[in-house]
């Protein structure tokens, strides 16, 4: 079983509409990492977080430590912002600075 | 001004050839990467170099060798390539890895087929 999941796996959404993805994990974290992959395959950094919530433009990130959760959110979605999207946490007990990473959702958004 | 470089973009190669692919990172980063990515798009780590020291040494065959002449660079050479070696490889770079919060700055990318 991956330390990380995500879903959903496979996303469709309309242009405009409000985005959700969702991100679980089982081991204690120092740190999740939302990450973002366009087709063609550069991997962008989206956010950092450790504990609350974080806002850049559109996006927005929030985590739940007791929960062990993190989501995802776009708002009003457009056709660019399809791309795979990965969560990645580092474990508290590692010292190498390494990330579990989870399998992706893969975003498409129809104008 | 590219953050982490990686070096070729595209690599196409016949089974049991060696083949080596470069990185490079100016952003003055302590820690480097090597992830592989397959085809189900899971990013799985290699290796990891700190100020040139070994690290991170996962389970990957020894066909594989990483080499940092400088905390600068992380290559990645591979012997005698399997078509199972048929991936995307990216690198990556972080700050001090006493740091907590310090995410990863990636590289485009190295998708090497083997034919």
């Amino acid at each position: 079983k991956n330390e990380v999941e995500q879903s959903p796996q496979n996303l469709t959404a309309q242009e405009g509409e409000f985005i959700t993805i969702n991100c679980s994990y089982s081991v204690g974290i120092s740190a999740l990492h939302w990450l973002q992959q366009h087709p063609g395959g550069g991997i962008v950094s989206l956010f950092m977080l450790s504990s609350g919530k974080k806002k850049h433009g559109r996006l927005i990130a929030t985590i739940n430590i007791q929960e062990k959760h993190s989501s995802l959110h776009i708002t009003a979605s457009h056709p660019r912002d399809s791309a795979v999207y990965i969560c990645a946490v580092r474990s508290m007990w590692n010292t190498g600075n390494q990330f579990y990473f989870g399998t992706g959702t893969s975003l498409t958004v129809i104008p | 001004d590219t953050a982490v470089s990686q070096t070729p973009k595209y690599l196409v190669t016949q089974m049991g050839n060696d083949k080596s692919i470069k990185c490079e990172q100016n952003l003055g980063h302590d820690t480097m990467y090597w992830y592989k990515q397959d085809s189900k798009k899971f990013l799985k780590i290699m290796f990891s170099y700190n100020n040139k020291e070994l690290i991170i040494n996962e389970t990957v065959p020894n066909r594989f060798s990483p080499k940092s002449p400088d905390k600068a660079h992380l290559n990645l050479h591979i012997n005698s390539l399997e078509l199972g070696d048929s991936a995307v490889y990216f690198c990556a770079s972080s700050q001090d890895t006493r740091r907590a919060n310090y995410g990863y700055t990636f590289g485009s990318g190295t998708r090497l087929t083997v034919v």
